[in-house]
């Protein structure tokens, strides 16, 4: 079946434009995390969806970090007046719960964004 | 601090022998805890978690990890390695929040594993 899919997959940016990141998790999942991946830095944690409860935002580096899930489905990470510490892949995911906390994450391939 | 620890960021091993990726965590209360691993130029893929139960747990492609508790470690392991297993392991643990409505998957750094033929 789909995975979880990204667009785009890469994405060059002048610094101090803003860019958005879709992404569309594996259709009947609630629950759409996105994660930041820098070279050397692991997996940061920016933002979680789970249903129709208020987001878990506490991970957005700074208020240029924004997102949305229209619909319980689609999510746009927006990043307004990008910094080249921007520059990594955005990773997005999906589960079908987190109610159980026992769901494992199905990752998209993310979107690498480098910004000059 | 709830986080979780992944002390070397490269592991190599001759292919054949057994591999053992290290995994140490520090959380309020039960944790429950995930191995991922990355190819090259692709998303993390899933492959073995423990929640409760037997402390050795078997997942994808051979691979298990061992939960001890009182070393809070979830060590990722395999008997014999192949050149197919090089790739970018993560270990992750989930947490309750401090709002409690939820529990966020915390990511270790990542070790880098080579094998080699």
């Amino acid at each position: 079946g789909a995975g979880v899919s990204q667009s785009p997959s890469n994405k060059v940016t002048e610094k101090g434009k803003d860019v958005e990141l879709r992404c569309d998790p594996i259709s009947g999942h609630t629950a759409l995390y996105w994660y930041r991946q820098s070279l050397g830095q692991g997996l940061e944690f920016l933002i979680y969806f789970q249903g129709n409860s208020a987001p878990d935002k506490s991970g957005l580096p700074s208020d240029r970090f924004s997102a949305e899930r229209t619909g319980g489905s689609v999510s746009t990470l927006t990043i307004q007046r990008t910094q080249q510490e921007d520059s990594a892949v955005y990773l997005c995911a999906s589960s079908r719960r987190t109610g159980v906390y026992n769901s494992p994450l199905h990752f998209g391939n993310g979107t690498r964004l480098t910004v000059t | 601090a709830q986080s979780v620890a992944q002390p070397e960021d490269q592991v190599n091993v001759a292919e054949g022998n057994p591999l053992t990726v290290k995994c140490t965590y520090s959380v309020s209360g039960n944790p429950y805890l995930f191995w991922y691993v990355q190819y090259p130029n692709r998303g993390l893929q899933f492959l073995l978690k423990y929640i409760t139960g037997d402390n050795l747990v078997k997942g994808s492609y051979g691979f298990e990890a061992e939960f001890n508790k009182s070393q809070t470690s979830f060590h990722l392991k395999k008997p014999s390695a192949l050149v197919s297993d090089s790739a970018l392991y993560f270990c992750a643990v989930r947490y309750l929040i401090s709002s409690g409505s939820a529990r966020q998957l915390t990511f270790g750094s990542g070790t880098q594993l080579t094998v080699l033929p």
